[in-house]
């Protein structure tokens, strides 16, 4: 099957402080994965923050990069210095362009601390 | 720009009760439409998929139904509650990346 681990269901993070939220997949259905992070704000709708499609490259948005890594099967979440307004719950997910099919992880809230 | 109107925001319901959640497309045309569910402290599973008009695909079993009567508009429903749907249901759609409408905060008591 195809699957996403977040190992960290919650994070707690000082402002300014640096951030890695990892997450793995394993998927025996997609040949060519893609991988996103999505995110929710506080009372606001899921977006995508960043979406990479082709191994060893790496995505960025608003501070936060991800590098899809074929070797370790991982997309790990970083931003070097977090601010308060990053608090949200963060989600990784694995997906397939040519059937639409989307898996997603769990979830990691984050939590950053003034 | 496209937009993604789900409703109701939120929804208080007894089980056995029946349930329908809709979700509205606007600026897209044939969209395809997806339904997900996350349970508490769970992931977001995809529960289903359209992509035309009449055709609904179902990806995981969960005593729900969706139907796409219109090009623009993905419902979800049921004719008996069960504790287990309680949860948060997004409708999204597809283009270069997956876009997702607010969602629908279901409570079964």
């Amino acid at each position: 099957g195809d699957s996403v681990t977040q190992t960290e269901g919650q994070v707690t993070v000082s402002e300014s402080k640096s951030l890695i939220i990892n997450c793995t997949y394993s998927t025996t259905s997609i040949a060519y994965p893609n991988l996103f992070w999505y995110v929710r704000y506080p009372g606001e709708g899921l977006q995508l923050l960043l979406k990479v499609i082709t191994a060893g490259q790496k995505g960025s948005s608003r501070g936060f990069e991800a590098t899809y890594n074929k070797e370790t099967t991982s997309f790990h979440l970083q931003k070097a210095s977090v601010q308060e307004s990053d608090s949200a719950v963060y989600y990784c997910a694995l997906g397939d362009s040519n059937t639409d099919k989307v898996v997603f992880g769990t979830g990691t809230r984050l939590q950053v601390s003034p | 720009a496209q937009t993604i109107h789900q409703w109701p925001v939120a929804e208080i319901k007894a089980v056995g009760s029946p349930l329908s959640l809709g979700c509205t497309i606007k600026g897209k045309s044939s969209p395809n439409l997806y339904w997900y569910w996350q349970a508490t402290g769970g992931t977001l599973q995809q529960l289903f998929y359209s992509i035309t008009v009449g055709q609904v695909e179902s990806v995981v079993q969960l005593n729900l139904s969706a139907s796409r009567p219109k090009d623009d508009q993905f419902i979800l429903s049921t004719e008996k509650l069960l504790l287990s749907h309680s949860g948060f249901y997004l409708c999204a759609w597809t283009g270069f990346e997956q876009f997702f409408g607010p969602g629908t905060r279901l409570t079964v008591l």
